[in-house]
């Protein structure tokens, strides 16, 4: 079945780039009715989303983070990417990976997700 | 604080059945399809319902969804302890953005 695999370091200082890797296995990131998302969730609280990408590299993005997010996709590695620059004690989070479907923008739905990994901003 | 209302927490028996809210407005709820999550202690969310009512394959039947104007609801019968986790629902908002509710602590007494 579908498996997300999110990896990087856990550990990042701050102002500086936090990035992530999903490796997407038992499938195509390449599927046509999928789009692929992060999710994270500061310890203790509850989920924010961080935006979406299709195969075709289409992306949109949560509308607080866009100035500081990039998401990118590889579709020979079957793997997609975020990008968080300038980050801050905030960004402390446990950074998800997941496939998104409803196929169009405003119909989202994420499943299955990745186990998760913690990233800690501190100096 | 989440656009999306959901109660802190709710509690039941096992055996019995709870309702978890979700308030929105016209923006996201109201127009928009909504989804739910399952978070167990520990581990990723897990959609258990998508489409306002859709159930994945593998979620049994005891757990259902609603939606009436710019409020959804998730519904669960036969609580079992094993349900003791934290729930969260999601929609798209026309901010152009997924929001997820504030998230609910389900026990199970």
């Amino acid at each position: 079945q579908l498996q997300l695999q999110e990896s990087g370091p856990g550990l990042v200082k701050p102002s500086e780039t936090l990035s992530l890797t999903c490796t997407v296995s038992g499938g195509s990131i390449s599927s046509s009715s999928y789009y692929w998302g992060w999710i994270r969730q500061p310890p203790g609280k509850g989920l924010e989303w961080i935006g979406s990408i299709y195969y075709s590299g289409s992306t949109y993005y949560n509308p607080s983070l866009k100035s500081r997010v990039t998401i990118s996709v590889d579709t020979s590695k079957n793997q997609f990417s975020l990008k968080l620059s300038s980050v801050t004690a905030a960004d402390t989070a446990v950074y998800y990976c997941a496939r998104k479907g409803g196929g169009v923008i405003n119909r989202n739905w994420f499943d299955p997700w990745g186990q998760g990994t913690l990233v800690t901003v501190s100096s | 604080q989440s656009v999306l209302t959901q109660p802190p927490s709710v509690s039941a028996a096992p055996g019995q059945k709870v309702t978890i809210s979700c308030s929105g407005s016209s923006s996201n709820i109201g127009n928009n399809y909504v989804s739910w999550y399952q978070q167990l202690p520990g581990t990723a969310p897990k959609l258990l319902i998508y489409d306002n009512n859709k159930r994945p394959s593998g979620i049994p039947d005891r757990f259902s969804g609603s939606k009436s104007g710019t409020s959804a609801t998730l519904g669960i019968t036969g609580l079992q302890t094993g349900d003791e986790a934290d729930y969260y629902c999601g929609t798209w908002d026309s901010s152009l953005s997924v929001l997820f509710g504030g998230g609910t602590k389900l026990t199970v007494l």
